[in-house]
């Protein structure tokens, strides 16, 4: 079964900082990839999919993620972290043919002041 | 907001015992998944309906059911309720399924006590 394994329960940065957030699959043939926000007692709102058309995905608040099929990757940057950016951060996949969502167990992204 | 609406916000109620989660999709999708996020599973899929249709199912336990009306919002019910039933359920929708973006409701609460 296709997986994510998201690499780091809690990463913490400094504001204006680089933000990255590891997130790799498992698949054989290159799958859809989603990157979704988690805030406080909130849903999950879409950051970027991946549907194999390009491979450097823009997002929403600056975020973007690039699909590297060599590396079985999708990490989430963002180049400078924004107090608002604390939240937590899931990456998903929705395998080939199938149509629901299989996530990571999801990152904590702490922005320090 | 994402458009999807999910009905209560928090619910507690006793072992033994039986709910009801109401979800109504964003205007125009005919696709509902149902999600559960706990603390030691993560998000994981339970199932998914499609105008009406049961389309897929995920890790959706016997005491669990759920439906979707012809006016496209579905329930899913939660019966013989035990304490690690004790989570956040998801809906999501999505106009049909394959590399449609699922939208997020803002969740159920549930507490078993």
């Amino acid at each position: 079964a296709q997986s994510v394994t998201q690499l780091g329960s809690h990463v913490s940065v400094s504001e204006g900082a680089l933000v990255l957030l590891r997130c790799n699959y498992s698949s054989s043939v290159p799958p859809y990839l989603f990157w979704y926000v988690q805030y406080p007692n909130q849903g999950l709102q879409l950051l970027l999919k991946y549907t194999s058309a390009a491979t450097l995905v823009k997002g929403i608040n600056g975020f973007e993620a690039e699909f590297k099929k060599s590396e079985t990757s999708f990490h989430l940057t963002k180049p400078s972290a924004h107090m608002s950016d604390a939240a937590e951060y899931f990456c998903a996949v929705r395998p080939q043919g199938a149509q629901k969502l299989v996530f990571g167990q999801g990152t904590r992204l702490t922005i320090n002041p | 907001d994402s458009g999807v609406t999910q009905t209560p916000k928090h619910l507690i109620t006793a072992t033994g015992q039986r709910v009801t989660l109401r979800c109504s999709p964003r205007s125009g999708d005919l696709s509902v998944y149902w999600y559960q996020q706990s603390l030691d599973q993560g998000l994981q899929f339970l199932i998914q309906y499609y105008n009406g249709e049961e389309r897929a199912k995920g890790n959706i336990l016997e005491r669990f059911s759920a439906q979707q009306f012809p006016d496209l919002h579905s329930e899913l019910n939660l019966s013989s309720l035990e304490l690690g039933d004790s989570a956040l359920y998801f809906c999501a929708s999505s106009v049909e399924g394959t590399t449609d973006t699922q939208y997020f409701g803002p969740g159920t609460r549930l507490t078993v006590l």
